[in-house]
């Protein structure tokens, strides 16, 4: 199995401008979670789906802020427009039906808002 | 108070040491206990996973619970320079609900 696949893997821009992040999970995983990681705040769970719909997204941040999982092998974080305090890693992660504890992680993709 | 806190370190032990990570959590609800180790620009990966305190050991690694004191840990015996990374510990309840991260101490291991 390749493992969570995500793209880009960098993304540099500049602020208010949009910014879409992409998640491929494993296949046969029905939980997928993303996630931003900073220096100073750690691991943050933004938003997780459980068979394609929004479980919590209480961590995400603001309005600013949007996630979808249109289906079993893919979603989206966007971020519009995008501001310097966004920049950070953000992971998506995927988990098994019966074990949303043991979650595989994806490279990641680090962004930076000038 | 947060959910879990950990020591940010940084941990630089020579190798073959034994090294001792711990964190301590807040809410005794938690039942579920994990150690994810992060390379470098790299995604966490699951190390070790738990239920019930009491020790579980995999090769090297032996994690620890002691719910009584909220309190976990993870040893690793002769520790090697591939060991060198950020560890996190995270607790969880049951399904539905979200995995808690610490926020990692980072380790090198200096050969």
């Amino acid at each position: 199995d390749a493992g969570v696949i995500q793209s880009p893997r960098h993304e540099v821009t500049e602020m208010g401008q949009e910014v879409t992040l992409r998640c491929k999970p494993i296949s046969g995983h029905n939980s997928l979670f993303w996630y931003r990681q900073t220096m100073m705040r750690g691991l943050e769970l933004l938003i997780y789906f459980n068979n394609n719909v929004p479980i919590d997204d209480s961590g995400m941040p603001e309005d600013r802020f949007s996630a979808k999982m249109p289906n079993a092998s893919f979603s989206t974080l966007k971020i519009q427009p995008s501001e310097p305090r966004d920049s950070a890693v953000y992971f998506c992660a995927s988990s098994q039906p019966t074990s949303s504890s043991e979650q595989y992680f994806g490279p990641g993709t680090r962004l930076t808002v000038t | 108070q947060k959910e879990v806190e950990q020591d940010p370190g940084p941990l630089s032990v020579p190798e073959g040491a034994i090294v001792s990570l711990n964190c301590t959590y807040s809410n005794s609800a938690f039942q579920y206990f994990m150690w994810y180790r992060q390379y470098s620009r790299k995604g966490p990966e699951l190390l070790m996973y738990t239920y019930s305190s009491g020790n579980k050991e995999d090769g090297r690694f032996t994690a620890q619970v002691d719910k009584s004191s909220k309190y976990i840990s993870l040893f690793i015996r002769d520790s090697q320079p591939s060991d060198s990374a950020t560890y996190l510990c995270a607790i969880w309840k049951t399904s539905y609900d979200k995995v808690i991260f610490g926020p990692g101490t980072s380790l090198s291991v200096i050969p």
